[in-house]
């Protein structure tokens, strides 16, 4: 079954203690992102990749860093939690490399950091 | 000014209604347009793509672009209450490398 995978789903955490989110998919796509999602704001770009080892910052990048080491995972780091990260965020790909062609999103993992 | 707008709503509708969602966006560049539905606690689900001007329809759904005067708008016809949900409109601009979404307006479908 063709899926975007986040992991984990729910995490309650400190201010300050390193955390990973993982993003696997299986559709050998090359374009890769991540959103998060607050009340009234909307979903925005946080990072995201064309392809292997190429990154870029979207919107929100403050906070956040990534890696694409292998095609078909994009971890998202915050090395530094602040309780302000609070949110829903979702991984999302699309193939082609190009973030013309639409995105599949992964079932969100519900962030919160006191 | 956000690059992309909607209207929050909720827009309220009696099943077997047309619902019409708006959205409008400031970049004259973009080039590729998506509704989106996400229901709550869900992960947002494509409903429609459109690339050029003018109208596409894929059953009930009816997209619309406007790039003249910078609007997306999606129809639903024959609204059911399963359309209950927030539908999110996304551009990506000239170089296609991001995506803006707007903040979403959420839709009632009155049994």
């Amino acid at each position: 079954e063709a899926q975007v995978t986040q992991n984990p789903r729910y995490l309650i955490t400190v201010t300050g203690k390193k955390l990973t989110v993982t993003c696997s998919q299986n559709m050998n796509h090359e374009y890769m992102s991540w959103y998060r999602q607050d009340p009234g704001l909307g979903l925005r770009q946080i990072y995201y990749s064309m392809n292997v080892e190429v990154t870029d910052k979207g919107d929100v990048p403050e906070g956040y860093k990534v890696s694409r080491k292998e095609k078909r995972n994009f971890p998202l780091i915050l090395e530094s939690p602040s309780p302000n990260q609070t949110s829903l965020y979702f991984c999302a790909s699309s193939p082609q490399g190009q973030a013309g062609q639409p995105q599949h999103f992964g079932d969100g993992t519900r962030l919160s950091i006191l | 000014q956000k690059e992309v707008e909607q209207n929050s709503g909720p827009l309220s509708v009696p099943e077997g209604a047309i619902a019409s969602l708006n959205c409008t966006y400031s970049d004259r560049g973009s080039q590729s347009f998506f509704w989106y539905r996400q229901y709550s606690g869900k992960s947002p689900e494509l409903i429609m793509s459109i690339y050029s001007n003018g109208d596409k329809e894929d059953g009930r759904f009816t997209a619309q672009l406007n790039k003249a005067s910078q609007y997306v708008s999606l129809l639903i016809r024959d609204s059911q209450p399963s359309d209950s949900a927030t539908y999110l409109c996304a551009v990506t601009q000239y170089n296609f490398n991001k995506f803006y979404f707007g903040s979403g307006t959420k839709l009632n479908v009155k049994p």
